[in-house]
């Protein structure tokens, strides 16, 4: 079956736009988190999302934002970009419960970088 | 501070050898979930593993083997037998299962790149 896809694979932004990117879930799998990789913090949670309501959020001010969609399918959105929000940004699915409490399945990411 | 520490920034191993990726957690939680994600040059996280808190049995899966004491606050992963496709960046990750605001996310730690040479 399909694994987790990310649209797009690469993204160069200017600082101060906004930016969307899509996540498409394995069928079936109705759970969506999100994590932003990055080489000074790591890999750090982003939110969370199942049957189109966030049911969890990091630590990230409210630039970041997400939704869910009938068919799962996630985006999240960036808005006022800035130089940091440069990072690859991992989507990943799960059947019900989240990626923290089952095996999780993550798509290869969007690149982003911020100029 | 940091739930989750892997003291191991790099690794570097011949192929044959065995090598063991340390993690150490942190957490006040009683219930909570361990894991190790692979990740390859293409980016993704493999799932390799979950264990809960209450589970201390070793595991054994092929050339894998995780190590799990609570007592020490470890849960150590052993590859035997390394091959050059075990090259990848191995993270441990933790979710604490009590608490209400952070139920479901996952905490990892910053990785070990391991670099297994033929």
């Amino acid at each position: 079956k399909a694994g987790v896809t990310q649209t797009p694979r690469y993204l160069i932004k200017t600082r101060g736009q906004q930016v969307t990117l899509s996540c498409s879930p394995i069928s079936g799998h109705r759970s969506v988190s999100w994590y932003q990789q990055t080489p000074g913090q790591g890999l750090q949670f982003l939110f969370e999302y199942f049957s189109e309501t966030q049911r969890n959020k990091g630590n990230f001010p409210g630039r970041f934002s997400g939704r869910q969609f009938s068919n799962s399918r996630s985006e999240m959105n960036v808005s006022t970009l800035e130089l940091g929000d440069s990072a690859l940004y991992l989507c990943a699915s799960s059947l019900g419960q989240g990626a923290g409490w089952s095996e999780a399945f993550f798509g290869q990411g969007t690149r982003l970088t911020v100029v | 501070a940091q739930k989750v520490t892997q003291a191991q920034t790099e690794i570097s191993v011949v192929e044959k050898e065995d090598v063991t990726l340390d993690c150490v957690y942190e957490t006040r939680d009683t219930t909570y979930y361990l894991f190790w994600y692979k990740q390859p040059p293409s980016g993704e996280l493999v799932f390799l593993i979950r264990r809960n808190s209450f589970d201390e049995q070793n595991e054994i899966s092929g050339r894998y083997s995780w190590n799990f004491q609570k007592s020490t606050s470890s849960f150590n992963f052993t590859i035997t037998a390394s091959q050059v496709v075990d090259s990848a960046v191995y993270f441990c990750a933790l979710s604490e299962a009590d608490r209400g605001s952070t139920l479901g996310r996952l905490y990892f730690g910053r990785g070990t790149q391991l670099t297994v040479w033929p």
